[in-house]
């Protein structure tokens, strides 16, 4: 599984978009990107994933580059809600063994 | 009802006690992962299971074991608990499928051991 590297903590203002970065340098062709959310000690939460393209859904986008060695998430309009832990991993699609790193606290001020 | 149940959802126990946490599902995948979270840092995964038959160490299985009792079931357990075992543990299933082999998690279980 390719490694993922994420910014501990960002901040972003209420209603404003947040893009949340993840390089993957090593991924390789066949590995997906997963993006999930922890909010507080919640359970995480599926966000969205892609391969090549960009995805978007109604949660958040999802932006590949065409190297696919970085992607991006975007939430359009955060809200105070969106504060949460992000996490970004590259997959194997099929693959059992999900390895969550620390991912990227983002904090949504008003 | 969720479709990830954990209980308990929280518990404090003694060093050496026996602790099971149980995790059920209601979504009707083959598979079913067990991770544990300390304070400030990512998941780790301790087992999962393919199905009824299958199970898999993960990387801290160390002081941990499972059972998969019907497809709908997994179960972790600490046979001899101690103080470092104290973290919140998830339950996670999926179901490979559509181009995505998505996670779907319990609420989780908090376990402190005194």
């Amino acid at each position: 599984d390719a490694k993922t590297t994420q910014p501990p903590s960002m901040d972003c203002a209420e209603g404003r978009a947040a893009n949340l970065p993840c390089n993957h340098s090593t991924i390789s062709g066949n590995e997906y990107v997963y993006w999930y959310r922890q909010i507080h000690s919640q359970g995480p939460q599926y966000i969205i994933h892609g391969l090549k393209n960009n995805e978007t859904n109604e949660m958040a986008s999802l932006i590949i580059t065409e190297d696919r060695k970085s992607s991006t998430l975007i939430l359009p309009h955060a809200t105070l809600r969106d504060t949460a832990v992000y996490y970004c991993i590259a997959q194997l699609y099929n693959f059992n063994k999900f390895y969550f790193g620390s991912g990227t606290k983002l904090n949504v001020k008003p | 009802d969720a479709d990830v149940t954990q209980t308990p959802r929280n518990r404090i126990t003694k060093t050496g006690k026996r602790i099971m946490l149980e995790c059920s599902q209601t979504k009707g995948h083959d598979r079913m992962y067990w991770y544990r979270q300390d304070p400030g840092l990512g998941l780790r995964l301790i087992y999962y299971s393919f199905d009824v038959k299958d199970i898999n160490k993960g990387e801290i299985s160390d002081g941990y074991s499972v059972s998969r009792q019907a497809q709908a079931k997994f179960s972790l357990s600490l046979e001899s608990a101690i103080p470092n075992q104290t973290a919140l543990y998830f339950c996670a299933t999926s179901a490979p499928g559509s181009g995505a082999n998505v996670l779907t998690f319990g609420a989780g279980s908090r376990l402190t051991v005194l």
